[in-house]
């Protein structure tokens, strides 16, 4: 099965400083992959998502971006972060909307 | 558009107790729907998901879940809890695009 790596696992950066967030994937080729974050006390947000090398698709504006220089990378990025961008940070992959998404291990970012 | 609700943030429960964690999602088009299971600070693990077939579907631990179309509910049973199924219980739906659009969460504190 898929394996999907994360990290860092935790990250505190002062507001202002510049974000990445790196997640690959193992045990396929050609994945769907997405990010999401959960803030405190809500549910999970889709931020975006890739269905192939240099193509992703946002769901909400926000002060985030995302890549996928590569088949299996998977990268979120802010230049300046805000306070608002504290969050568990989940990156995925799923084949097909009837499959199993498989979820990384997170990266909790704190921004102070 | 499609959403999901999940109408209890938390819910407490003693060892051996049965509960239901409830689901209620909303779509114009055919579903499919998934609970996943979060433990503290780590990713998300499918529990069990409908596609089609038999509206009652089960996971290995226990977990049963009844897809009702009319109703258009999709909640989560378990006839006995164990201390260990303390954790955050997510329903979701899958969209055309594929990825998955969340409820806000059930958070299932079993005590002894």
């Amino acid at each position: 099965s898929q394996t999907i790596h994360q990290w860092p696992a935790t990250l505190v950066q002062p507001v202002g400083s510049p974000l990445s967030l790196e997640c690959t994937v193992e045990g396929t080729s050609n994945p769907n992959l997405y990010w999401y974050r959960q803030a405190a006390g809500r549910g999970l947000q889709l931020l975006f998502y890739s269905v192939g090398i240099g193509q992703i698709s946002s769901e909400v504006p926000q002060n985030l971006s995302a890549s996928r220089p590569q088949d299996r990378q998977f990268i979120l990025s802010s230049k300046k972060l805000l306070l608002s961008d504290s969050g568990f940070y989940l990156c995925a992959e799923q084949t097909t909307r009837e499959t199993e998404a498989f979820f990384g291990q997170g990266t909790r970012l704190t921004v102070v | 558009a499609q959403s999901v609700t999940q109408l209890d943030s938390q819910v407490p429960v003693f060892e051996e107790a049965p509960v239901e964690l409830r689901c209620n999602y909303s779509s114009s088009v055919s579903v499919y729907l998934f609970w996943y299971v979060q433990y503290p600070n780590q990713g998300l693990q499918l529990l069990l998901k409908y596609l089609s077939g038999s509206t009652l579907v089960e996971s290995i631990n226990g977990f049963e879940a009844e897809f009702n179309k009319s109703q258009t509910s999709f909640h989560l049973r378990k006839p006995s809890v164990h201390i260990s199924d303390t954790a955050e219980y997510f329903c979701a739906v899958s969209p055309w695009r594929g990825g998955l659009i969340f409820g806000t969460g059930t958070r299932l504190q079993v005590f002894p």
